[in-house]
């Protein structure tokens, strides 16, 4: 799996939007960008993930670079709740959908969120 | 809709004695996961359950670790002879068949053994 690259931190004022970049220079043309966030004493929550094309859901919106090698993971107007820490995870699914799941956290960004 | 649950949210434990610990997933979802994370670590995957197959039990630390998926939905995580070491936070997973990468956490159950 390619390996991410990730801020160790980041602070962002309530109401504007957070973005939070990640690095994936060595990714394959099979693999996803993934994003999860993890809230203190919380299990990690699944936000968005995408492959080539930019994504956007009711959390977040996934900018991925033509060359796929970077992304950004986009909190239009970050809240006091979106204070966490945010994993970039590359991961391949193979054709036809099932395959094996163990997801591997890194690092990832400390998001704070500041009134 | 209902998310991943597990149950208890905190447990405490002497040293020795054996616990259970339950997850019940998204119904639908084919894939379930065991994780654990330690006080300011990160997450440790333990044990993978797709479908009928036969589970990943790759994971698992030592066998006083085990865990079983009932009809493809419910499941029980058992540590045995619990040593102060098995204190932390275990978190139950799931996924739907058609993405094993998008996992639905459950809130995790707390466990400390004094």
């Amino acid at each position: 799996d390619a390996k991410t690259t990730q801020p160790t931190s980041m602070d962002c004022a309530e109401g504007r939007a957070a973005n939070l970049p990640c690095n994936h220079s060595t990714i394959s043309g099979n693999e996803y960008v993934y994003w999860y966030r993890q809230i203190h004493s919380q299990g990690p929550q699944y936000i968005i993930h995408g492959l080539k094309n930019n994504e956007t859901n009711e959390m977040a919106s996934l900018i991925i670079t033509e060359d796929r090698k970077s992304s950004t993971l986009i909190l239009p107007h970050a809240t006091l709740r979106d204070t966490a820490v945010y994993y970039c995870i590359v991961r391949e699914v193979p054709a036809g959908g099932t395959s094996y799941g163990k997801l591997t956290f890194g690092q990832g960004t400390i998001l704070t969120v500041h009134p | 809709g209902a998310g991943v649950s597990q149950s208890p949210s905190n447990k405490v434990t002497e040293k020795g004695k054996d616990v259970e610990l339950r997850c019940d997933p998204i119904s639908g979802h084919t894939a379930l996961y065991w994780y654990r994370q330690s006080l300011g670590q990160g997450l440790e995957f333990l044990i993978y359950f797709q479908g009928n197959s036969a589970p990943d039990k790759s994971g698992l630390p030592s066998d006083r670790f085990s865990a079983e998926r009932t009809g493809g939905s419910v499941s029980t995580l058992t540590i045995q002879r619990t040593q102060q070491e098995d204190s932390a936070v275990y978190l139950c997973a799931s996924s739907p068949l058609t993405d094993a990468y998008e996992q639905y956490f459950g809130p995790g159950t707390r466990l400390t053994v004094t």
